[in-house]
């Protein structure tokens, strides 16, 4: 069984700030790890994805992600948050074989303050 | 690329009507296809996989009877609200995923309000 955890479901940051949203990962199985981000009522978009290759992932607009497997994390951060960053972000998790099917987390919202 | 488009966008329905919601891959072939919903502030369930071809798959606690999927072709999914009631109303989102990749793309999701 897989689970994702994300601690914070509100995170406020000054604009130009660090981002940092928090993943914990539970699965017995090598992971595929995902963010999406989600503006309101709108559908997902893909902002980054780790499946096995290098840890430190780099995504669209100037988000990354490094898998720690020895901390069974998968941290989001951006060095300098802007204006329209403010959203709800979704930390995902799959596996190999498991017919891609995401387990999602509970989602953090991502309010930027100027 | 990777587009995947849903329609309608918002839909408005009385008690008691069916409602079909449509999922389309733009630029590729789906040969899996998802559908989820939101409740508001929440995050996504998924409610059954669907392969082109083939019955959909439900996840436990979901009426198959209720919620009609169909995946005729690879490059649309249709899922059928059979008469809807209040507490059906949510954010439906489907996603597609390709035979050559392990990421899922989302649509833009539909509304459903039910009266």
């Amino acid at each position: 069984a897989q689970s994702v955890t994300q601690l914070g479901s509100h995170v406020s940051v000054s604009e130009g700030a660090l981002v940092l949203l928090r993943c914990n990962y539970s699965s017995s199985v090598p992971p595929y790890l995902f963010w999406y981000v989600q503006y309101p009522n709108q559908g997902l978009q893909l902002l980054l994805k780790y499946t096995s290759a290098a840890t430190l992932v780099k995504g669209i607009n100037g988000f990354e992600a490094e898998f720690k497997k020895s901390e069974t994390s998968f941290h989001l951060t951006k060095p300098s948050a802007h204006m329209s960053d403010a959203a709800e972000y979704f930390c995902a998790v799959s596996y190999r074989g498991g017919g891609n099917k995401l387990t999602f987390g509970t989602g953090t919202q991502l309010k930027v303050e100027l | 690329g990777a587009v995947v488009s849903q329609h309608p966008s918002r839909v408005i329905c009385k008690s008691g009507t069916s409602v079909k919601i449509e999922c389309r891959s733009l630029d590729f072939q789906a040969t899996t296809m998802f559908w989820y919903r939101q409740f508001p502030k929440q995050s996504l369930m998924l409610m059954a996989t669907s392969n082109e071809g083939s019955k959909a798959t439900y996840e436990q606690g979901v009426e198959k009877d209720k919620f009609l999927i169909n995946h005729a072709s690879l490059t649309l999914s249709t899922l059928t609200v059979t008469s809807a009631h209040p507490e059906d109303s949510s954010f439906y989102i489907c996603s597609a995923r390709g035979a050559a990749t392990d990421t899922q793309y989302f649509g833009p999701g539909t509304r459903l309000t039910v009266l």
